[in-house]
């Protein structure tokens, strides 16, 4: 089935440094990878998505590039910020005909200001 | 992803009881599914109802089941409950739930079985 590898688990920054999460997944078939911020206690809040039709999508400080071939994706977040500090997941639905989201490990991102 | 709202926010239950966890979806979305998330993990896929079919289910033994009503907000029923069932347990809204349009999630109900 799906699986979806996701590093670093944690990752410390300093505040206005940049910050990059990394994944790999294994279904080639895979169209739709979405990125998720979770805050202690609070639900997973869609931040940014990419489809494989695009190699790089930007809003704002956020970022997500896609790299189909070797199946890859990242999540880079520049000039971070104190409120940037939550649990990052990425996602990747698999190609079984229904929307399976399949969470990468999650990567802790800890800004110090 | 505002607009997703589950019931009950906690929930405390006895080994071998049953629980029924509640769905509303965003309005004008078709598409529930819903995930269970252990402490420090990602969610699992447990189920995806659209048009109030079961489309799909993930690697849950039969005691989890789910259905979802004509106005598409959403159930899910665990039987017999184990002290590994606590978790906690989040609905995805979707317009339609297709392979690639956005999910988003509510606040989820946090289960503990004692």
């Amino acid at each position: 089935g799906e699986n979806v590898e996701q590093h670093p688990s944690t990752l410390s920054v300093q505040e206005g440094d940049s910050a990059v999460i990394k994944c790999t997944y294994s279904d080639s078939a895979s169209n739709y990878f979405p990125w998720y911020k979770q805050e202690l206690g609070k639900r997973p809040q869609l931040i940014i998505d990419i489809r494989s039709n695009v190699g790089e999508k930007k809003d704002q400080r956020i970022a997500v590039t896609l790299n189909k071939t070797a199946k890859h994706f990242s999540l880079h977040i520049t000039e971070t910020q104190p409120e940037d500090s939550a649990v990052y997941f990425c996602a990747a639905i698999p190609n079984t005909g229904f929307q399976k989201l399949v969470f990468g490990t999650g990567t802790r991102l800890l800004v110090s200001p | 992803d505002a607009g997703v709202t589950q019931s009950p926010t906690h929930l405390i239950k006895t080994r071998g009881q049953h629980v029924t966890l509640r769905c509303s979806p965003i309005s004008g979305h078709k598409s529930v599914s819903w995930y269970q998330q252990v402490l420090g993990q990602g969610p699992q896929f447990i189920f995806q109802y659209y048009e109030k079919e079961e489309r799909g289910r993930g690697n849950f033994p039969d005691r989890f089941s789910a259905r979802q009503f004509p106005n598409y907000s959403s159930e899910l029923n665990v039987n017999a409950l184990l002290l590994g069932d606590s978790a906690l347990y989040l609905c995805a809204s979707s317009m339609t739930g297709g392979l690639d349009t956005e999910a988003f999630f509510g606040q989820g109900t946090r289960l503990t079985v004692v």
